[in-house]
This record gives C-alpha cells, sequence and structure tokens, in this order.
C-alpha cells in the first residue's frame, strides 16, 4: 500500500536554529514528490516537485532534497514567519499526504 | 493570473442536508481533484476530472460525487451529510496527463464545511 510518513509531527525552533523535516514513502509508480507549506485555515502552497533521486531544490531558507526512499526539507537560519505546518505527498496518479509537521519558530 | 478559486468559503449544514461546493482551476489547466482535510491530517484524495469524467476516485462512500463543466470549472457534491463530514475541502488543478517535467498541482484556499 502507497504510504507516506512524516516526522517530526511537531518541531520548535529558536529563530536562527536550522533543522530538518523528513518525509519516507513507500510507493510504486512514482511520478514526483511534492512539499507545500499550509498555513492555518489556508489551502497548500506549493513549494517543491522533486522527480529522481539525488535532485535538490532550494528557496530562500529552504532546500529540499530527494533519495529513493525518503526526502528532506531542510531550513537554513528560520524566522517566525516561516512556522506553518509543512506537507509532503507523492504523485502516481493522485497525490498521497502525510500528516504534515508543525513547525514553530520562536524569536 | 488567477488561481485556484473555491466557494463558499465557510459553511455551515445540518445532518442529512446535501451540500455542493464550486471550483475553478487556474488558468491553463484543465483537471480538477478534491481532497478533504480534517482537522490535524493531511488531505485525502477523493476524486479527478478530466473532460467531464471521473478519471480516478479515492476511497470515499458514493454520497460523494461531482461534475466538471466544459470550462473546467467543477463542482464537489456531498449528500446525506454526516457529522463526520466536517472538513476543509480543497480543490487542486493540474493539467493531464501527469507529466514528469514539471506538472506542478495548485491548491486553493478551500471551503470550510461545518456539519452540526
Amino acid at each position: 500500500e502507497d504510504q507516506v510518513t512524516q516526522s517530526p509531527e511537531a518541531l520548535r525552533l529558536q529563530e536562527g536554529e536550522s533543522s530538518s523535516l523528513n518525509c519516507s514513502y513507500t510507493v510504486s509508480g512514482l511520478r514526483g514528490l511534492f512539499w507545500y507549506r499550509q498555513d492555518p485555515g489556508k489551502g497548500p502552497e506549493f513549494l517543491f516537485t522533486l522527480y529522481s533521486a539525488g535532485e535538490e531544490k532550494e528557496k530562500e531558507r529552504l532546500k529540499a532534497t530527494l533519495t529513493k526512499k525518503e526526502s528532506f526539507l531542510h531550513i537554513t537560519a528560520p524566522k517566525p514567519e516561516d512556522s506553518a505546518t509543512y506537507l509532503c505527498a507523492v504523485s502516481t496518479d493522485k497525490l498521497i499526504f502525510g500528516t504534515g509537521t508543525r513547525l514553530q519558530v520562536f524569536p | 493570473d488567477a488561481g485556484v478559486t473555491q466557494s463558499p468559503t465557510h459553511l455551515i449544514k445540518t445532518r442529512g442536508q446535501q451540500v455542493t461546493l464550486r471550483c475553478s482551476p487556474k488558468s491553463g489547466h484543465d483537471t480538477v481533484s478534491w481532497y478533504q482535510q480534517a482537522l490535524g491530517q493531511g488531505p485525502q484524495f477523493i476524486f479527478q476530472y478530466y473532460e467531464e469524467e471521473e478519471r480516478q476516485r479515492g476511497n470515499f462512500p458514493d454520497r460523494f460525487s461531482g461534475h466538471q463543466f466544459p470550462n473546467y470549472s467543477s463542482e464537489l457534491n456531498v449528500n446525506a451529510l454526516l457529522l463526520g463530514d466536517s472538513a476543509l475541502y480543497l480543490c487542486a488543478s493540474s493539467s493531464y496527463p501527469p507529466r514528469t517535467d514539471g506538472n506542478t498541482i495548485y491548491f486553493g484556499e478551500g471551503s470550510w464545511l461545518t456539519v452540526v
């Protein structure tokens, strides 16, 4: 069965304290791995799509990497405005989401 | 360039009633998917529409039905509402078929449904 697991469930960071979020997956016929940011009460906001092992993408303080079994979202020197839930999803012929990591960054 | 638009943003219904939610995809996209997101959970796939036909369906009962119009907009209908149907309903738009060279999937802001 296709499955996506994200860890940790919640993460509290001091402003400037870098860390990584993990997304592990088991899926057949992977067409891509997506990262989204979701603020409370809002729809998911697209961040990155990764398609093959070894691929990396960056956007401001965020960097996403992909291996054959997992993806990492690295957050460098986070700021309070980075506080949100980060969702990982794998694409077969539909998106299969993990439950997300709730990130809180304190000043 | 308008993104994915959904309506209504919030609504309250009574158990047993029926609800219709609406979605207009991003310009240039022809495929609409619907997801249900319960509080504290990731979105769960309901179904996908392309060329006015349901192409795929997730593990949801027949009370959940949909429609796609010639202009690619879509509706999600839920009959005989249950308390457990309370959730954020998200519409996602993309191009069909899924490609591996940049087929980004965009979401709307969602429709909050509360069943009392």
